[in-house]
């Protein structure tokens, strides 16, 4: 258990459907981020929250979605997905501002659109 | 803005051998410099970290990397392999907000 869980694991879903990934982290940490991880290219920061307001979306499709209820949650919301956003979805937590001891991962939603 | 490049996209090493993972960063301070291990189907875990004092950091699984300001380099090491290293393997800089930058990852096999 690395402190940041994310559920589901696996993930199939339409492309007319709604789904939510969620992320919980126990840590303390009070900046979450979800990364898009899609196979051979760099990990893709797509929203960042920092004391539960989001502080960067970094021209992500409005058919992601994300919430963040508190500083232990996170949810990326989907609606409408397209094929080419399967991948793997990567939530993490720091300490805000404080780079020194890096992120802690969770193990990600694999997310499959057919 | 920072950023990082891994030069090799894939290495093949027999257990028992040394190991050797390139990267080069871009940022104009000192950075906050990072490897990152990730096995199949799992998320990224840490291996080791710098952001000040001696060059040569040590991490778990028996990784080390050492920094060279000079050469913009963070190279990740290991004197002798495991097949459990098989993984894949990134490299990440942050700088004085909350943002890491990671490379497009090295992936490592291992054989007999």
């Amino acid at each position: 258990e690395t402190g940041v869980t994310q559920t589901p694991r696996h993930l199939v879903m339409g492309m007319t459907n709604k789904k939510s990934l969620k992320c919980e982290q126990h840590l303390g940490h009070n900046a979450m981020y979800w990364y898009k991880q899609s196979a051979k290219k760099p990990l893709e920061l797509m929203f960042v929250y920092s004391l539960e307001e989001r502080v960067e979306n970094n021209s992500v499709p409005s058919r992601f979605s994300p919430e963040c209820p508190n500083s232990s949650h996170l949810f990326l919301h989907l609606h409408t997905l397209q094929p080419e956003d399967s991948a793997l979805y990567l939530c993490a937590s720091s300490q805000e501002r404080t780079q020194r001891v890096g992120y802690t991962f969770g193990s990600g939603t694999r997310l499959t659109v057919v | 803005a920072q950023s990082v490049t891994q030069p090799d996209i894939h290495i093949t090493v027999s257990e028992g051998a040394s190991l050797e993972l390139r990267c080069n960063y871009s940022y104009g301070a000192t950075p906050y410099l990072f490897w990152y291990v990730q096995s199949p189907g799992q998320g990224l875990q840490l291996l080791l970290k710098y952001f000040s004092g001696d060059t040569l950091v040590q991490g778990i699984k028996g990784f080390e990397a050492e920094f060279k300001r000079s050469q913009s380099s963070f190279n990740l090491r290991k004197p002798s392999v495991h097949w459990s290293d098989a993984a894949e393997y990134f490299c990440a800089v942050g700088a004085l907000d909350y943002k890491l930058s990671f490379g497009a990852g090295t992936t490592v096999t291992v054989r007999a």
